[in-house]
């Protein structure tokens, strides 16, 4: 079976750009979690989604955005993307919420130039 | 708020060596999870841990949940070169917010 799934693997944006990062979960899983990861530091808590609908949402700000397809997909949104934003981002999904095992795919860097 | 303390940041050991992380909460947690990050990769689940004074073991590694659910430790016997990455706790919290440590950075000198 395959495992979670995010694309693109690499992205260069600009300062003002925006940018739309895809993840696709387990078979079978449906939650999805989006986390931020700056190099040396543990991943920051971005949305939840479960069955379509956000679970949780994290302290940053409304620049970033989420949502999940009927499919369980899902897709976060950065608009007026900041130096700031360059990290790490990691998607992870499991089968109900994150009181059970999450499955992390390889994550998207994001550099901002 | 809730917050989850993970001490040391970073450790040094011997090949062969023990090493020990302990993930300290504010609050009583529900459960805690353990992943492990190597360099360059993705956090990996490691176990999870739900009752009070739970010890769960997996060959090397000694899992431990504390009698007040407030505080967990992860204990590796003998250390490899394998072992190297970071180790995180995470707490889903009320669901609403989830809480990861800032991890265990584990370096392995052969």
């Amino acid at each position: 079976d395959a495992g979670v799934t995010q694309s693109p693997t690499h992205l260069i944006k600009t300062r003002g750009q925006h940018v739309t990062l895809r993840c696709s979960p387990i078979s079978g899983h449906k939650s999805v979690s989006w986390y931020q990861q700056v190099l040396g530091q543990g991943p920051q808590f971005i949305f939840q989604y479960y069955e379509k609908e956000e679970r949780g949402r994290g302290n940053f700000p409304d620049r970033f955005s989420a949502r999940q397809f009927p499919n369980y997909s899902s897709e976060l949104n950065v608009n007026a993307l900041l130096l700031g934003d360059s990290a790490l981002y990691l998607c992870a999904s499991s089968f109900m919420d994150s009181n059970q095992p999450q499955h992390f795919g390889d994550g998207t860097r994001l550099s901002i130039l | 708020g809730q917050q989850v303390m993970q001490i040391p940041q970073y450790q040094h050991v011997q090949e062969g060596e023990d090493f020990t992380t302990y993930c300290n909460s504010s609050t009583t947690l529900s459960n805690i999870q353990w992943y492990k990050q190597r360099p360059g990769g993705h956090p990996v689940f490691l176990i999870q841990l739900v009752k009070s004074g739970e010890v769960k073991k997996q060959k090397r590694l000694t899992f431990q949940f504390g009698e007040a659910k407030k505080n967990s430790s992860l204990h590796i016997t003998a250390t490899q070169t394998t072992d190297v990455g970071t180790y995180f706790c995470f707490n889903a919290g009320n669901n609403r917010k989830l809480i990861w440590g800032l991890g265990t950075s584990l370096a392995v000198n052969p």
